[in-house]
């Protein structure tokens, strides 16, 4: 069954750094890699989604990348601001599930 | 602009009674998940259809959850007596296929007292 991680499970960071979150999984059979920010109380809004043939995606101030070999992606968060505080999410679509599974997330605190 | 559109929002509820959750996936997307979210476990794969059909149920209690898909633009969950245990966020999402992007729904805060 394939497991999700992430670290850390909470960070506090002030306005303007950048920042890394990490995900590693225990299966590198995938077919995408998704990630996810929820905030308190509200669904899950995606992000990136980055196919196992892709090393890396990138949208605004957000930069995904996949290692498979390595069960490892890393979520890159540039000059980061204070509406990027929310809980932000890795799953897994892996080839023999075919359904997301979840890590339990990291909770980012940007503070002005 | 298209969205999964789940209701009701929130439900509170009685042990014993019976509760129904609704989902209307992406028009076009051809799979629907159903996952709970508890702050102890995470988010929790419950079911997952592909064409309506049931693929994958093996997270679901079966003796008292139900999961279908009536038609194309709605998916159903159901529990049947519910229990406090039960109190979670229920999320519906849908996906153009298996390897695709999943959109979720704003999920169903449920209560049971």
């Amino acid at each position: 069954k394939q497991e999700v991680t992430q670290i850390p499970a909470a960070l506090s960071v002030p306005e303007g750094e950048n920042l890394v979150l990490n995900c590693s999984f225990t299966d590198s059979a995938i077919y995408n890699l998704q990630w996810f920010r929820q905030d308190p109380g509200k669904g899950l809004t995606s992000l990136l989604l980055i196919q196992s043939s892709q090393r890396e995606q990138t949208s605004g101030r957000l930069n995904a990348s996949l290692d498979k070999s390595s069960g490892r992606s890393t979520l890159y968060i540039a000059a980061s601001q204070p509406g990027d505080s929310a809980t932000y999410l890795c799953a897994v679509n892996s080839n023999s599930g075919y359904a997301l599974n979840f890590g339990k997330g990291t909770s980012l605190l940007v503070t002005p | 602009d298209a969205r999964v559109t789940q209701t009701p929002r929130h439900k509170v509820t009685e042990m014993g009674q019976e509760v129904t959750m609704r989902c209307q996936p992406i028009l076009g997307h051809n799979t629907v998940f159903w996952y709970r979210q508890t702050m102890m476990q995470g988010l929790e794969l419950l079911a997952y259809f592909r064409n309506r059909a049931p693929l994958d149920d093996s997270g679901m209690p079966k003796d008292r959850f139900s999961a279908e898909m009536p038609d194309a633009t709605l998916a159903t969950l159901k529990i049947q007596p519910s229990e406090p245990r039960d109190s979670a966020v229920y999320f519906c999402a849908s996906g153009l296929n298996t390897a695709s992007e999943a959109f979720f729904g704003q999920g169903t805060r449920l209560t049971v007292v």
